[in-house]
């Protein structure tokens, strides 16, 4: 069974700060990483995708990636209380077709005022 | 921006009866799927779809469920006879590639 373990939360920082979300997963030949934001009874959002080693960053987030150590993480620069949601690290299948995801249970950010 | 669209946003069935669940995904994307998220818990995988066959389906998806892509443009999950724990968020989403767009998913309540 593929696992993808993140932090459950609640993790809360003041605004303005850098939140830092963690994702581990267990399948050793995914390829393609990626996080999601999901507001409160809303559908998943596609936020950052990271495919090698290191980082990668677009606007105020930053993807991390360590294949070795099967690490992901995202971090949010000057976090808004708009980030508040629940941030969401999925994984392609490797051994699986067509780019099937495994998700984590996700990590609730609240970013206080 | 293009989205994948989903009907209805909420449905109500009792228990027993089938459910069709619709998606119009992006015009130009190839591959198809359904997920589910059960309240609380993951987002969960249930099947993929590719040049009108299923490619892979997980252990959820088992007889009671089917895909079908009738038209060019629609993709549908029916439920056929809906169970209490089939209650949950059904997401569909569709890619060219790896990394997909997901619709805004139906709020299925069994009762």
């Amino acid at each position: 069974q593929k696992e993808v373990e993140q932090n459950s939360g609640p993790l809360s920082v003041p605004e303005g700060a850098i939140a830092s979300l963690n994702c581990t997963y267990s399948d050793r030949g995914s390829q393609s990483f990626f996080w999601y934001r999901q507001y409160s009874g809303k559908s998943p959002e596609l936020i950052m995708s990271i495919y090698s080693n290191g980082d990668k960053e677009d606007g105020r987030f930053t993807a991390q990636l360590n294949k070795a150590s099967q690490y992901v993480s995202l971090l949010i620069r000057d976090s808004q209380p708009s980030d508040s949601a629940t941030y969401l690290c999925a994984v392609n299948d490797s051994g699986g077709s067509n780019y099937k995801l495994t998700f984590g249970k996700g990590t609730l950010l609240t970013v206080n005022p | 921006e293009p989205e994948v669209t989903q009907t209805p946003s909420h449905q109500v069935t009792q228990m027993g009866q089938e459910v069709i669940l619709r998606c119009v995904p992006i015009s130009n994307h190839l591959y198809f799927y359904w997920y589910r998220q059960i309240l609380g818990q993951k987002v969960e995988f249930l099947v993929s779809f590719y040049n009108n066959e299923i490619s892979e389906k997980s252990e959820i998806f088992d007889d009671q469920f089917s895909v079908e892509r009738p038209d060019g443009s629609n993709f549908t999950l029916k439920i056929r006879s809906t169970k209490l724990e089939d209650s949950a968020m059904y997401f569909c989403a569709s890619s060219v590639a790896v990394g997909y767009t997901f619709g805004s998913g139906t709020r299925l309540t069994v009762v």
